[in-house]
């Protein structure tokens, strides 16, 4: 019974790229949640999305930033035209209907040179 | 604003004794508290939780107690081993909401 995958584990981009990671929920879990670490902090929420639906992309920026989980296959983070800033932890959990605990994959490391 | 505080950035402790993780919180209400464990480069792993209903939970080595009145939570490892070595946070939530608010985390040394 997999847990929750993430790829790829490591991107680098140049400023100005795009960057996409991805990530597949735990098996029978329909609910995705995007968290970005910055060094010597907490979790931060980005984004939370059932299949095909945006449920709360409070804690994503407003420019360059997307999520997706369609129908079909993995989450998706998208960010665009990607900055120094961007540089962090980018981490998805998955959970089941009603369930309280979160799971979370492995990790993308993205580093903007 | 920090709703959760985790407010000692690292803590040291010998093997085979207790280590004693402690958080804050300043939202009344949270009614759902939840330890994770992360080791460098690797996800958080959820390791316990606890419900607002209860003051105790136990899962083998780690015990999580909850003090509502003083709004602190916090977990018990016992015996401490070498493997326990890693950051541990604290995170909340409502039950109605799904958002886990984090603590910037402990992280948790056990020495030889």
């Amino acid at each position: 019974n997999a847990g929750v995958m993430q790829n790829p584990r490591h991107l680098v981009r140049r400023r100005g790229q795009e960057a996409r990671l991805r990530c597949s929920p735990m098996k029978g879990h329909s609910h995705v949640y995007w968290y970005r670490q910055l060094p010597e902090e907490g979790l931060k929420f980005m984004v939370y999305l059932q299949k095909e639906n945006i449920i709360d992309e409070s804690g994503m920026p407003k420019e360059r930033f997307s999520a997706e989980f369609p129908k079909e296959g993995p989450s998706i983070l998208r960010i665009q035209q990607v900055v120094r800033g961007d540089s962090a932890a980018y981490f998805c959990a998955s959970s089941s209907t009603g369930g309280h605990e979160q799971f979370f994959g492995p990790g993308t490391r993205l580093t903007v040179l | 604003d920090q709703q959760v505080k985790q407010n000692s950035p690292s803590l040291s402790v010998q093997e085979g004794r207790i280590s004693i993780l402690n958080c804050d919180y300043t939202n009344s209400m949270f009614d759902y508290f939840l330890w994770y464990k992360k080791y460098p480069a690797e996800g958080p792993t959820f390791l316990i939780s606890i419900s607002s209903i209860k003051d105790k939970n136990e899962d083998g080595r780690f015990t999580v107690f909850l003090n509502k009145s003083a709004k602190h939570l916090s977990l018990h490892i016992v015996p401490s081993q070498p493997g326990d070595s890693a950051v541990y946070f604290c995170a909340a939530k409502t039950v109605s909401n799904y958002q886990l608010i984090w603590g910037a985390g402990t992280k948790l040394i056990i020495k030889p």
